[in-house]
């Protein structure tokens, strides 16, 4: 599986913009990104993915450099509940055994009112 | 709500003991996915199910630990014996998966395991 690298924990302002940053500098062409986050106490959750475009939803945007080997979540307003861990995950489309999610550290995000 | 659902949300047992733990996917959902939560290793992945096929269950301790999917709607992971090591939160996820679009997997709770 491509790796990735994110910052161990970033701090921002509640009705700020965070941007979480992840690099997967060896990123395949058939690898899509995903992001995930996990409340405390809770399972993770699904927020976006992407494979060549920036993506927009509810929840976030997603924005893919050139070269795919760096992406950006970004939370357009922080609110306390966007207080998380976020894992930036790469996944082979639909590949056998490689079509599974292999969670890293992550980026434990806190949000100050 | 469509939901993940897990069963049990704790469970308490005793060393060699068995352990099975049952997750109920969304219905229409092809991909089961298994997880371990704990301080130190964080989430691992022990097994990956499309369309009821194992398709990854490297992570898993062969010895005693087996994931089946009798039918679509139930997945079981059990650990037999069990010891004090395997403390930890399991989730379950589901998720369609398809040639068209990445993979949105939906989490159950977790089962919270504490083996003594």
């Amino acid at each position: 599986d491509a790796k990735t690298t994110q910052p161990n924990s970033m701090e921002s302002n509640e009705e700020e913009p965070v941007h979480l940053p992840c690099n997967h500098s060896t990123i395949s062409g058939t690898d899509y990104i995903h992001w995930y986050r996990q409340l405390p106490s809770q399972g993770p959750e699904y927020v976006i993915h992407g494979l060549t475009s920036n993506v927009n939803n509810r929840m976030a945007s997603l924005a893919i450099a050139e070269d795919r080997k760096s992406s950006t979540l970004i939370l357009h307003r922080a609110t306390l509940r966007d207080a998380a861990v976020y894992y930036c995950i790469l996944r082979e489309h639909y590949g056998g055994s490689q079509g599974n999610l292999i969670f890293g550290k992550g980026t434990k995000l806190s949000v100050k009112p | 709500d469509a939901r993940v659902t897990q069963t049990p949300r704790h469970k308490v047992t005793e060393m060699g003991q068995e352990v099975t733990m049952r997750c109920q996917p969304i219905l229409g959902h092809n991909t089961v996915f298994w997880y371990r939560q704990t301080m130190m290793q964080g989430l691992e992945l022990l097994a990956y199910f499309r369309n009821r096929a194992p398709l990854d269950d490297s992570g898993m301790p062969k010895d005693r630990f087996s994931a089946e999917m009798p039918d679509a709607t139930l997945a079981t992971l059990k650990i037999q014996p069990s010891e004090p090591r395997d403390s930890a939160v399991y989730f379950c996820a589901s998720g369609l998966s398809d040639r068209t679009r990445g993979l949105e997997l939906f989490f159950g709770e977790g089962s919270r395991l504490t083996v003594l």
